[in-house]
């Protein structure tokens, strides 16, 4: 069965510091990786997906992201934090069937 | 978020009556989802519509029943729900049901059952 885990509740940065929020999975098959972010009172917005080729996927707002074969990882990073980015942030999975499977969410604090 | 709308935005309701929530989406996309998010739990899948078919039904409760009139409209009837069932429900859509088509979602229905 697919899963998601994202190890931390919440992330605290510094402003113009390098971020990471982490994320590991479980699949059967080929796994296909997304990022989600949502602020307060919103749905949830694409950042970037990995299906296949460089394991370096570059998204929406300066975010990227490392996929990691042999470590089952896919780490969202952004070079330079802004106050703007803090959010929910969540990590989904799925494999060949219909069901997306989604972490439960890390709350990333970027601190002016 | 834009391109897939909601409507209500929030909603209370007792439980023993009935509503609907209505999602629409002007993308073009050919399927449909429905998602619960509840406090300190991860999203949880309820239905998928893909060409106004359900292909997906995760183990949800009959007191939630989905419609899929056309491609660009979503319904999720509600009745004699429970308190439990508060949260926010959340619809999406994407191009396919494929699994590399990403999934666009609207800004949500926030639920609660009195």
């Amino acid at each position: 069965a697919q899963s998601v885990a994202q190890p931390e509740d919440q992330v605290n940065v510094a402003e113009g510091n390098p971020l990471t929020v982490k994320c590991t999975y479980s699949v059967s098959g080929n796994p296909y990786l997304f990022w989600y972010v949502q602020y307060p009172n919103r749905g949830l917005q694409f950042l970037l997906k990995y299906i296949t080729g460089d394991n370096l996927v570059k998204g929406s707002y300066g975010f990227e992201a490392e996929f990691n074969k042999s470590q089952t990882s896919f780490h969202l990073k952004k070079p330079s934090a802004l106050v703007s980015d803090s959010a929910l942030y969540f990590c989904a999975v799925r494999d060949v069937g219909f069901k997306t499977i989604f972490g439960a969410g890390t709350r990333l604090f970027v601190k002016a | 978020e834009t391109g897939v709308t909601q409507t209500p935005r929030h909603l209370v309701m007792g439980m023993t009556n009935k509503k609907s929530l209505k999602c629409e989406q002007h993308l073009g996309h050919n399927a449909m989802y429905w998602y619960k998010q509840s406090a300190k739990k991860p999203l949880e899948l309820m239905f998928v519509y893909s060409l106004e078919e359900r292909v997906e039904n995760n183990s949800v409760p009959s007191r939630f029943s989905p419609e899929c009139p056309n491609s660009s409209h979503l319904f999720l009837h509600l009745h004699t729900l429970q308190p439990e069932d508060s949260a926010l429900y959340l619809c999406a859509s994407s191009q396919s049901a494929s699994p590399t088509d990403t999934q666009y979602f609207g800004p949500g229905t926030r639920l609660t059952v009195l």
